[in-house]
């Protein structure tokens, strides 16, 4: 079975600064990632993805993601916020073709001038 | 092309009413899975359909229910309402189901059950 671990319930962060969301992730088998954004009141939207090939992910909005396999993580980074960018923020992994997304309980960002 | 659409987007209910929620998926689009949000349990899969067939299954009772017609919409119906069921149902498609296919979220419905 595969499960989620986002280590972080919150973060707060001023805007232009950086911010990392920390995801690491248990499968016994190779999975697929994914980070998911949702506005308030809103569906989630596909932020990136990782299949294979290079563990540097970059996504829409300025935000990248690398793919540690020894570490079993996929932090999520930006390197300015904007105000914009508050939201709640999804960590997902799939193992096989035909298995549900598995996320994980995800993190609070709020960005403040 | 025009996303995931889901009706209706609010829905209020009292204790023991069922309650049917539509979920029309992205065109071209065969695979059609729901899921529950709750603040309490986060994101937890119910269930998937593919080609009118329910493939896979979460871990909820048999009161939650869906269906998915020719035309790969979808709808998902809960029975005897329960104070618990009060959540954020989202509807996901994808192309097919291989674990490449990117799921693509509609806005949900948010159900109150009182």
């Amino acid at each position: 079975a595969q499960s989620v671990t986002q280590l972080d319930s919150q973060v707060p962060v001023f805007e232009e600064a950086p911010v990392e969301l920390r995801c690491n992730y248990s499968s016994s088998v190779s999975v697929y990632l994914f980070w998911y954004v949702q506005y308030p009141n809103q569906g989630l939207q596909l932020l990136l993805k990782y299949l294979s090939g290079s563990t540097l992910v970059k996504g829409i909005n300025g935000f990248e993601a690398e793919f540690n396999k020894s570490q079993t993580s996929f932090h999520l980074r930006k390197p300015s916020v904007h105000i914009s960018d508050t939201a709640e923020y999804f960590c997902a992994v799939r193992a096989q073709a035909g298995t549900a997304l598995i996320f994980g309980k995800g993190t609070t960002l709020s960005v403040s001038s | 092309k025009a996303g995931v659409t889901q009706t209706p987007r609010y829905l209020i209910k009292t204790r023991g009413q069922q309650v049917t929620l539509s979920c029309s998926p992205i065109s071209g689009h065969r695979s059609v899975s729901w899921y529950q949000q709750t603040p309490g349990q986060g994101l937890q899969f119910l269930f998937e359909y593919f080609s009118e067939t329910q493939r896979n299954k979460g871990n909820f009772p048999g009161r939650f229910s869906g269906r998915q017609f020719s035309n790969s919409r979808s709808e998902m119906n809960v029975s005897t309402l329960e104070l618990g069921d009060s959540a954020l149902y989202l509807c996901a498609s994808s192309l097919n189901r291989d674990r490449v296919d990117t799921q693509y979220f509609g806005p949900g419905t948010r159900l109150t059950v009182l």
